[in-house]
């Protein structure tokens, strides 16, 4: 199994709270993305980073922060939680390169907003 | 943009029977293709991934998957269930160069009957 934890697994978080997500990685790999799972939809991206400091938005990124200061931990932040943010985040990362490199995914955190 | 539909959100079989599991993609450019598992309270796995190198890809655990261009299909399959198969199943699309995010399909869940 590739080298990806996160943590907390499990959270429960009052709306309008601030909740940061970990992830670590010891693959050393320079891709890595935030998706969250919600029934009917699939994983959609929120933020990916390819590098220390370089970070981007994904399809679902309002109300969502990213930040990497180094290479193995990328973060996401809710800056105030809403109801609507309840959901499995999964992270996940990929080698570089220009080949068709799969993903590898951790574990997920379920955070429920009430 | 690249998208991917999967056809039918659950599936039934009985053990020993034939697994089918549907995935059509919209990609401009030729794209990179693949399918992952996700067990209950796990990550994704991946199972197998179409990088052009051959149309028909074997994965792990038995399954298989055909890219058929003129269709614009990457469906699933296994020539015999067995109960451990029962999990959701997804397909993903991979397109273009720089970030490699995955968009996925809403999934499928494959239940196994005795």
């Amino acid at each position: 199994d590739a080298g990806i934890t996160q943590s907390p697994r499990h959270k429960v978080t009052e709306t309008g709270t601030p909740v940061t997500l970990r992830c670590h990685q010891t693959e050393n790999h320079r891709y890595m993305y935030w998706y969250r799972q919600d029934p009917g939809h699939g994983l959609r991206l929120i933020h990916y980073s390819y590098g220390v400091k370089d970070t981007d938005k994904g399809e679902v990124s309002d109300g969502y922060s990213v930040s990497r200061s180094k290479t193995e931990d990328f973060l996401l932040t809710l800056e105030s939680a809403t109801s609507s943010q309840t959901s499995v985040y999964f992270c996940a990362i990929r080698d570089s390169g220009t080949g068709p490199y799969e993903q590898y995914f951790g574990p997920g955190t379920r955070l429920t907003v009430t | 943009a690249q998208s991917v539909t999967q056809l039918g959100s659950h599936v039934s079989v009985s053990e020993g029977a034939l697994v089918l599991l549907r995935c059509n993609y919209s990609s401009s450019v030729p794209p990179y293709l693949f399918w992952y598992v996700q067990y209950p309270n796990q990550g994704l796995q991946l199972l197998l991934k179409y990088t052009s190198a051959a149309t028909l890809v074997k994965g792990i655990n038995g399954f298989e998957a055909e890219f058929k261009k003129s269709e614009t299909s990457f469906h699933l399959t296994k020539p015999s269930a067995h109960m451990s198969d029962a999990a959701e199943y997804f397909c993903a699309v991979s397109v273009g160069t720089g970030r490699r995010a995955l968009t996925f399909g809403s999934g499928t869940r494959l239940q196994v009957q005795p």
